[in-house]
């Protein structure tokens, strides 16, 4: 079975760094992109990038780029976002999600989400 | 920043068709997909290219385009199809982005 699973909820002071996973099981991670989504408590789904994991390609959001940082470790087929510096309006669910050759650029399988509560 | 309009909330009694349209500048150049999200459950793709849909998704969910404007067509809907719809597009330069849903509530 294909899946994504998502590290867990964190709870973090702002200006603390951060760093969350997602390590897909049942397919080849290195053959096709991983995107990172943010959903505000209440709000919409925001795509915030993706990764190629062959060979570390990025593509950002204008909204998160130079925010957010998202890398790969392939031996492990995990994926990472990474907060250098958190603020409070980071908080949010984080859900991770590939994209496969049929469906193009959409998510065809998602992670079951990250909650990440930035609160002094 | 590119943006997708959606409307914020569509309202259907059981069993009548429900549609939800999604608007973008580069939506006639580039493909449209869909996803629902029910409460505390993360989003499902349930059409992409414009009118596929995957393995396992009804057949009373599908999808359409015209110009700048795709439409997602949920006919003969059920209780249980009462969620948060979202659309999903990329810009001109590959950069995607997610309208801003729209809620669909079963009467």
């Amino acid at each position: 079975e294909v899946q994504l699973v998502q590290s867990g909820a964190e709870v973090k002071k702002p200006g603390e760094s951060l760093k969350i996973s997602c390590q897909g099981f049942g397919y080849n991670f290195t053959n096709f992109w991983t995107g990172w989504v943010r959903q505000m408590p209440g709000k919409g789904l925001e795509w915030m990038g993706i990764i190629f994991p062959g060979d570390s390609d990025t593509k950002y959001s204008p909204s998160f780029q130079g925010q957010v940082t998202m890398s790969v470790d392939r031996s492990i087929s995990t994926a990472y976002l990474h907060w250098s510096s958190l603020r409070a309006s980071d908080t949010a669910m984080y859900y991770c999600a590939k994209t496969s050759v049929t469906t193009g650029g959409a998510f065809d399988v998602w992670g079951q989400g990250t909650f990440v509560t930035v609160s002094s | 920043s590119y943006e997708l309009t959606q409307p914020p909330s569509v309202s259907v009694s059981p069993g009548q068709t429900a549609r939800i349209t999604c608007s973008g500048d580069a939506m006639s150049t580039q493909y449209s997909y869909w996803y629902q999200q029910k409460a505390g459950q993360a989003p499902l793709l349930i059409i992409y290219k414009d009118s596929e849909r995957p393995s396992g998704i009804p057949e009373r969910f599908s999808g359409s385009s015209s110009g700048t404007v795709v439409t997602l067509t949920i006919s003969g809907v059920q209780a249980e199809d009462e969620a948060d719809y979202y659309c999903q597009s990329p810009d001109s330069s590959g950069v995607y982005v997610f309208g801003k849903g729209t809620k669909v509530t079963v009467l």
